[in-house]
């Protein structure tokens, strides 16, 4: 099976930077993407990783370890729009479909 | 550019009853994906359909079922509905197999009395 770990919640204040960690168990694995949720909204597209290291994305960076099952999302000059819910997502070869994480909540505190 | 939007976007249903929802996807897209999102939780896959055909399936009973059309619109079919299906369903296009960005609607929020 797949499972993935990501804090429930996590707190920032506005201007500041914050890293949202994720650890996933796979077979298969082919790639992480990242996806932000705001209350009542759509889940958003915000990066994919498929090797290993760090791709950016204006304010937002994504890291990708596959040697340590790893990655994390990075929010830099957070502001208060980014209060949301953010999603890992792993992705296996062949079916391609993305299992989510449960997602952390995220509060930007002014 | 039209992007996913689904319909209706909220929705009262009792349990045993039968409920429908739709998805058309965003333009130039022709695979359709349908999740499922409890609150507090991350999307759980049902299925994908492409070229009107159910191409994948996650771990969802067979009240679960679905319909894709020649404009590559979706149906979502839930029969028999338990209080458990109260959820957000979420719908999600892209193109083609290989793994591409999932673009989301706004979801359908049922409710199960």
């Amino acid at each position: 099976g797949q499972s993935l770990e990501q804090p429930s919640e996590v707190t920032a204040v506005e201007g500041a930077i914050v890293q949202i960690n994720c650890t996933y168990q796979t077979s298969g694995f082919y790639g992480l993407s990242w996806y932000q949720q705001h209350d009542g909204g759509a889940p958003t597209f915000l990066s994919y990783n498929a090797l290993d290291g760090l791709e950016e994305t204006g304010r937002f960076s994504s890291f990708l370890s596959r040697s340590d099952s790893y990655g994390y999302l990075l929010l830099q000059e957070l502001q208060m729009k980014d209060s949301a819910s953010y999603f890992c997502a792993v992705i296996t070869g062949g079916s391609y479909i993305p299992t989510f994480g449960r997602g952390t909540s995220l509060i930007v505190h002014p | 550019d039209a992007g996913v939007t689904q319909s209706p976007t909220h929705l009262i249903k009792t349990r045993g009853q039968q409920v429908t929802l739709r998805c058309s996807p965003k333009s130039g897209h022709d695979t359709v994906s349908w999740y499922q999102q409890a609150l507090g939780q991350g999307p759980q896959f049902i299925f994908q359909y492409y070229e009107e055909e159910e191409r994948q399936r996650g771990n969802f009973p067979d009240r679960f079922s679905g319909h894709q059309f020649p404009n590559y619109s979706s149906e979502l079919n839930v029969n028999a509905l338990l209080l458990g299906d109260s959820a957000l369903y979420l719908c999600a296009s892209s193109l083609g197999e290989v793994p591409q960005p999932q673009h989301f609607g706004d979801g359908t929020r049922l409710s199960i009395l």
